[in-house]
């Protein structure tokens, strides 16, 4: 089992409300990477970092922020959610030697 | 898609038949990977191949990559009910972005 752990698993929340997604790692790796899928389809890279203090956007256009103040912890925010937002979000972790990691996602609802 | 496609984008195949599925990709890479996901769930890893390697074997699966073309190829043998899930590509190139394809789903019925 990877240790890579993703809060909340389940999200219903409103519009309009800031939320933040959990991403912890224990492997000490310095590359994170978060995705975003719809149900059964491709992951959109949205963010990613390369070690702490370093934080890039992805290709997919994205209105949420990250941070990465400690090697273990690389949390994504949405200031204020919307229906569109609504998706499955992963965070993943990756060795030196390219190998990732995922959390198990969290399914986020906004009504 | 920000990697590439994969194909078929599903595929449905009785027990004990082998099921391949293809990956083309867009830019250089470093090495190619395989995951595997089960519906709803996070992603695992399966197998990597580097950009010097033509083919790798791992159990049940076989992996091969041809750069000239951008493609991969990921073969799994005797295939078990287990096996079904969605099956992703996903390439580590330059400026340590790590893009995933499209996915097939592969189904086994038993």
């Amino acid at each position: 089992e990877a240790d890579i752990y993703q809060t909340p698993r389940y999200l219903v929340i409103g519009t309009g409300k800031k939320i933040t997604l959990e991403c912890s790692q224990t492997m000490g790796h310095d590359k994170m990477y978060w995705y975003q899928q719809d149900p059964g389809m491709e992951l959109h890279l949205i963010h990613y970092s390369y070690g702490v203090n370093s934080t890039e956007k992805g290709d997919l256009s994205s209105e949420s922020t990250v941070s990465r103040i400690r090697t273990e912890h690389f949390p994504l925010t949405l200031e204020s959610a919307r229906p569109s937002h609504t998706s499955q979000y992963l965070c993943a972790s990756v060795t030196g030697n390219t190998e990732a990691f995922f959390g198990q996602g969290t399914r986020l609802t906004v009504v | 898609s920000q990697q590439g496609e994969e194909d078929p984008q599903a595929l449905s195949i009785q027990e004990g038949e082998n099921a391949t599925m293809n990956c083309s990709y867009k830019t250089s890479i470093n090495n190619l990977q395989w995951y595997r996901q089960n519906s709803g769930r996070g992603l695992v890893h399966l197998i990597l191949i580097r950009s010097n390697e033509r083919e790798k074997h791992s159990g049940r699966l076989r992996v091969t990559l041809d750069t000239s073309k951008k493609s991969s190829s990921l073969l799994i043998t005797a295939s078990r009910a287990a096996d079904t899930a969605s099956y992703f590509c996903a390439t580590y190139g330059n400026f340590n972005k790590f893009y995933f394809g499209s996915g097939t789903k592969l189904n086994v019925k038993p």
